[in-house]
């Protein structure tokens, strides 16, 4: 069965630090994977994809990059982190090809502060 | 551009009422449609799909069918209990490019009273 992991659970973070945040797949050879972003009590957005290693797309410009350095493996990250940034972020796969189902991780919960 | 509309934003019952979430969408082409449950601190859980007219996803008790005249994909539950207590997102998939990219509703929380 896959598993997805999140890492980490939650972070407190000052306005202006770096941030690095993971994802790592078990299970699943060479999925999709994507990072989604959900504000506080809000619904959820895209903010990259990647459908092969090294490869990662930018959905939406929010001062936030995004790497996939091995086959199982998510990260996203900033040098500078701002108050907007707070939130949740989530992990997601799916088998590669259009339209199929994502499947979440438990997600990081940001404070930036 | 796509679109999902969730009309209730919440929703409060007691056990063993039946439940419906309203979800219409918009987009062009024919998109798949999904129903995801969000717990506390949670990651949203998929639910099931739909990809075509007047099929019918289900799971754990819940049901919905994609009705392509009314461009829509309600959520129903005949008996709800209070562990489903929960958000509920209603999602459509139109880009068939690899890309992953969902449009969620708004969400609707649902609270079940014992």
């Amino acid at each position: 069965a896959q598993t997805i992991h999140q890492w980490p659970v939650a972070e407190i973070k000052a306005v202006g630090s770096p941030l690095s945040l993971g994802c790592t797949i078990k299970g699943k050879s060479s999925p999709n994977l994507y990072w989604y972003w959900q504000a506080t009590g809000g619904t959820l957005q895209q903010l990259f994809y990647s459908i092969t290693v090294g490869q990662v797309e930018s959905v939406v410009q929010l001062n936030l990059s995004a790497s996939r350095p091995k086959d199982d493996q998510f990260i996203l990250s900033t040098e500078k982190l701002l108050l907007s940034h707070s939130g949740f972020y989530l992990c997601a796969w799916s088998l590669v090809g259009g339209l199929n189902t994502l499947y979440f991780g438990a997600g990081t919960r940001l404070s930036v502060l | 551009g796509d679109s999902v509309t969730q009309t209730e934003g919440q929703v409060a019952l007691s056990e063993e009422d039946f439940l419906t979430i309203h979800c219409n969408y918009s987009a062009s082409g024919y998109p798949a449609l999904f129903w995801y449950v969000q717990y506390p601190g949670e990651g949203p859980q998929f639910l099931f799909r739909a990809s075509r007219d007047k099929e019918k996803g289900s799971s754990r008790g819940f049901e919905a069918t994609y009705d392509k005249g009314t461009t829509s994909f309600h959520l129903r539950k005949a008996s709800v209990q209070e562990s489903d207590s929960a958000v509920y997102y209603c999602a459509l998939g139109a880009d068939n490019t690899n890309t992953g990219k969902l449009t969620f509703g708004d969400g609707t929380v649902l609270t079940v009273k014992p």
